[in-house]
C-alpha cells in the first residue's frame, strides 16, 4: 500500500528554521513529482512547492520563495522541506503529497508547524 | 494566480438528500478542475478530476460537471460518511490553487 509519513513539525519562533521530512513507501518514489501542500487553521489547502522525480527542478509559491527549499533523496525515498525566516503566517499543517498530472492523489497525515513567539 | 471561489461555505443536508456545491474560477480553466473531500483531522482525498471523472474507488454518488469558470459537485444521496468539507482545485496553471471549502453538515 502506498504511504507517505511526514515528520519534523513543531513550535518555532518567528525568524527561525525547521526541516520537514516525508518518508514514502509502496510506490516508485523516484518516478514521481512530489509536493508540499499546507493548510492553515480553518482555511483551504495551499500549494507550497513541488520537485521533479529526479530532483533537478523545484518550484515554489511566491509566499515562500527564497525562504523554503525542497529537496529529495531518492536513495532513501525521502522528501524534505527546509524552512527558514519563518513567519506567523507559515503556521499550518504541512502535507507531503504525490502529484499525478498536477493532481494530488496520495497525501500524508501531515505535520503541524506553529510559528509563534 | 487563478482564484477559486466556492459556495456555499457551509450547508446542512439530510441523510438521503441531494447536495450541490459550486466552484467558480476567476478565469477559464477549461475542465482542469478537481474535487477533494476532507474529514476532520485527515488529509484531503481526491474524488473527481477533469471536472467530471471519478477517481478510482470513489462512490458513484459523487458526480461533477462544468467547464470554463463554473463547476458543480453533486452528491446524489447523502450518506453518513459523506459529511465532510469539500474543496475544488484548478490545475490548468501554476500556482495550483484551491477553493476555500464547503462544509457539509448534518441537518
Amino acid at each position: 500500500e502506498a504511504q507517505l509519513l511526514e515528520s519534523g513539525g513543531g513550535l518555532v519562533h518567528p525568524g527561525g528554521s525547521l526541516r520537514l521530512s516525508c518518508s514514502a513507501s509502496g510506490f516508485t518514489f523516484s518516478a514521481n513529482t512530489m509536493a508540499w501542500v499546507r493548510q492553515a487553521p480553518g482555511k483551504g489547502p495551499e500549494w507550497v512547492s513541488e520537485i521533479s522525480g529526479s530532483g533537478r527542478s523545484a518550484y515554489y509559491a511566491d509566499s515562500v520563495k527564497g525562504r523554503f527549499t525542497t529537496s529529495r533523496d531518492n536513495s532513501k525515498n525521502t522528501l524534505f522541506l527546509q524552512m527558514s525566516s519563518l513567519r506567523d503566517e507559515d503556521t499550518a499543517i504541512y502535507y507531503c503529497a504525490k502529484e499525478y498530472g498536477s493532481l494530488f492523489d496520495l497525501w500524508g497525515r501531515g505535520t503541524l508547524v506553529i510559528v509563534s513567539a | 494566480d487563478i482564484q477559486m471561489t466556492q459556495s456555499p461555505s457551509t450547508l446542512s443536508a439530510s441523510i438521503g438528500g441531494r447536495v450541490t456545491i459550486t466552484c467558480r474560477a476567476s478565469q477559464s480553466i477549461t475542465t482542469f478542475l478537481a474535487w477533494y473531500q476532507q474529514k476532520p483531522g485527515k488529509a484531503p482525498k481526491l474524488l473527481i478530476y477533469r471536472a467530471s471523472k471519478l477517481q478510482s474507488g470513489v462512490s458513484s454518488r459523487f458526480s461533477g460537471s462544468g467547464s470554463g469558470t463554473e463547476f458543480t459537485l453533486t452528491i446524489s444521496s447523502m450518506q453518513p460518511d459523506d459529511f465532510a468539507t469539500y474543496y475544488c482545485q484548478q490545475y490548468t496553471s501554476s500556482p495550483l490553487t484551491f477553493g476555500g471549502g464547503t462544509k457539509v453538515e448534518i441537518k
